[in-house]
C-alpha cells in the first residue's frame, strides 16, 4: 500500500513567486493534515481537513497561504507571494478514524527554500 | 506559545543503555499522548502513543510513562541501539485528530 505522497521534494524559488505543494494521502484516509518544521517551532499544524472540508486553519501563518482538497486523493498547499521567511520542511499527513487512535501517516515532506 | 514542550534539543546515550527523552505539556485537555520519530529526508513514523487513563505503556524496548499531576512524559529506549538515532517528537491531543507536536529532540546513540 503507497504511503503518503507529496511533490515536489524539493523546491526552490525566488522571493514574490507563487508555490504550490502537492499531496495524495493515503487511500481510504478520511484526515489531511498539513504542517511546516522549522527549527524554532518544531512541527506546525497548518490547516486540517476531514472528508475534505477543513477543519481548523488556524495555523496558516498569513492570507499568503492557502490550502484546499478538491477530492479525496488530493490537497495543495499555496503560498503567494512567497517570501524567504517561509522556508522549511511542509509534510502532508493523512489519518483514517479508527484506525490507530490519532495516529497519522507522514509524507516524506518538501524542502522549500526561498531566496 | 508552545503548549508542548521538549526542553533538550539533543541527547547522546551510549550503545546499550537506556535513553529517556523528556516531553512537558502545559493544557490540561490533554488527553493523549503520541511520540514519532524522524529519520533525515523522511517524514515522522509513529512509535508508541499513551492515553491518560494510563500511567505507563510499552512496547519491545520502548516505554512511555505519564505523570499527568506534573504535566510530563517521557520515552525510555533500553536497551539503546544505533539505528535509535533520530530526532523524537512527542505530540498532544485533546481529544480528537488535531496533534501539537514539540520542537523535537535529536538522540545520538554511540556505538
Amino acid at each position: 500500500d503507497a504511503g503518503v505522497i507529496q511533490s515536489p521534494r524539493h523546491e526552490v524559488t525566488e522571493m514574490g513567486q507563487e508555490v504550490t505543494l502537492r499531496c495524495k494521502p493515503i487511500s481510504g484516509h478520511d484526515y489531511l493534515f498539513w504542517y511546516r518544521q522549522t527549527m524554532m517551532r518544531g512541527l506546525e499544524l497548518l490547516i486540517y481537513f476531514n472528508n475534505n472540508v477543513p477543519i481548523d486553519d488556524s495555523g496558516m501563518p498569513e492570507d499568503r497561504f492557502s490550502a484546499k482538497m478538491p477530492n479525496a486523493s488530493f490537497s495543495t498547499l499555496k503560498i503567494q507571494p512567497s517570501e524567504p521567511r517561509d522556508s522549511a520542511v511542509y509534510f502532508c499527513a493523512s489519518s483514517r478514524r479508527g484506525q490507530g487512535l490519532y495516529e497519522q501517516y507522514f509524507g516524506p515532506g518538501t524542502r522549500l527554500t526561498v531566496t | 506559545d508552545q503548549q508542548v514542550k521538549q526542553n533538550s534539543p539533543s541527547l547522546s546515550v551510549q550503545e546499550g543503555r537506556i535513553s529517556i527523552l523528556n516531553c512537558d505539556y502545559t493544557n490540561s485537555m490533554f488527553d493523549y499522548f503520541l511520540w514519532y520519530k524522524k529519520y533525515p529526508a523522511e517524514g515522522p513514523t509513529f512509535l508508541i502513543s499513551i492515553s491518560s487513563i494510563k500511567d505507563k505503556n510499552e512496547d519491545g524496548r520502548f516505554t512511555v510513562f505519564l505523570n499527568k499531576s506534573a504535566k510530563h512524559l517521557s520515552l525510555h529506549i533500553v536497551p539503546s541501539q544505533p539505528g535509535d538515532s533520530a530526532v523524537y517528537f512527542c505530540a498532544a491531543s485533546a481529544g480528537n485528530e488535531k496533534l501539537t507536536f514539540g520542537t523535537g529532540t535529536r538522540l545520538t546513540i554511540i556505538p
